[in-house]
């Protein structure tokens, strides 16, 4: 069964950084993007950019470029996204999510980590 | 950015009912419109990708139909477990964006 789990809750100071990890298990690692979504309290769903799990390659929405850094460690199936200058409002559960294409090339998260809350606070 | 706008933002229902979610993207899309299922706590689900293709495991009262601009999401005779948000999501072009989220409430 495919599993993407993520670590565990933070709290962090305005102007710190946090790393969020995401382990995946029970698929090719390499063979997917692996994409982070965050979704702030009681609000929707907001992409922030996504990785090549096989040659590390990102993009980022044009609004997190500068502070988000995304890697991955293909030794343990692992994906990591840092979020630096935290500031209030980066207060989320933020997820990753697996990319599968069908045969057509339409593109979909299928499977999602169980997310990671991320409280920003002084 | 491609804007996707979610119709209604929240809706009552009974069991047993049919209803619509409705999704427009403010520019043509063709088919790489996705939707999810949200419940308190939980992680999103996927539902439908591709526009109309049913994600295995999920009910067939689920459906989705629609391309271009404007798609929509059915629900056969609601069962108390579809009692969520529902979101739909692009992947037209990054960056990815979604729709604001339709919350589906017990009437």
């Amino acid at each position: 069964q495919v599993q993407l789990v993520q670590s565990g809750a933070e709290v962090k100071k305005p102007g710190a950084s946090v790393k969020v990890s995401c382990k995946a298990s029970e698929y090719t690692f390499t063979g997917y993007y692996i994409h982070w979504v965050r979704q702030a309290p009681g609000q929707g769903l907001e992409w922030m950019g996504r990785i090549n799990s096989n040659s590390g390659g990102t993009k980022s929405a044009q609004k997190f470029q500068g502070r988000v850094t995304m890697t991955r460690d293909t030794s343990i199936s692992t994906a990591y996204m840092e979020l630096s200058r935290l500031r209030f409002d980066d207060t989320a559960v933020y997820y990753c999510a697996r990319e599968s294409g069908d045969s057509s090339g339409y593109y979909h998260f299928d499977y999602w980590g169980q997310g990671t809350l991320v409280t920003v606070s002084s | 950015d491609i804007q996707m706008t979610q119709s209604p933002s929240s809706l009552s229902a009974s069991v047993g009912d049919r209803v619509t979610i409705t999704c427009r993207a403010s520019q043509s899309i063709s088919s790489y419109l996705n939707w999810y299922q949200q419940k308190p706590g939980e992680a999103p689900k996927l539902l439908i990708y591709a526009a109309s293709s049913l994600q295995g495991g999920v009910p067939s009262r689920f459906s989705g139909r629609g391309s271009g601009t404007d798609f929509t999401l059915t629900i056969d005779s609601l069962q108390p477990e579809d009692f969520a948000t529902y979101f739909c999501h692009q992947s037209y072009s990054i960056p990815y964006t979604f729709g604001q989220g339709t919350k589906l409430e017990i009437k």
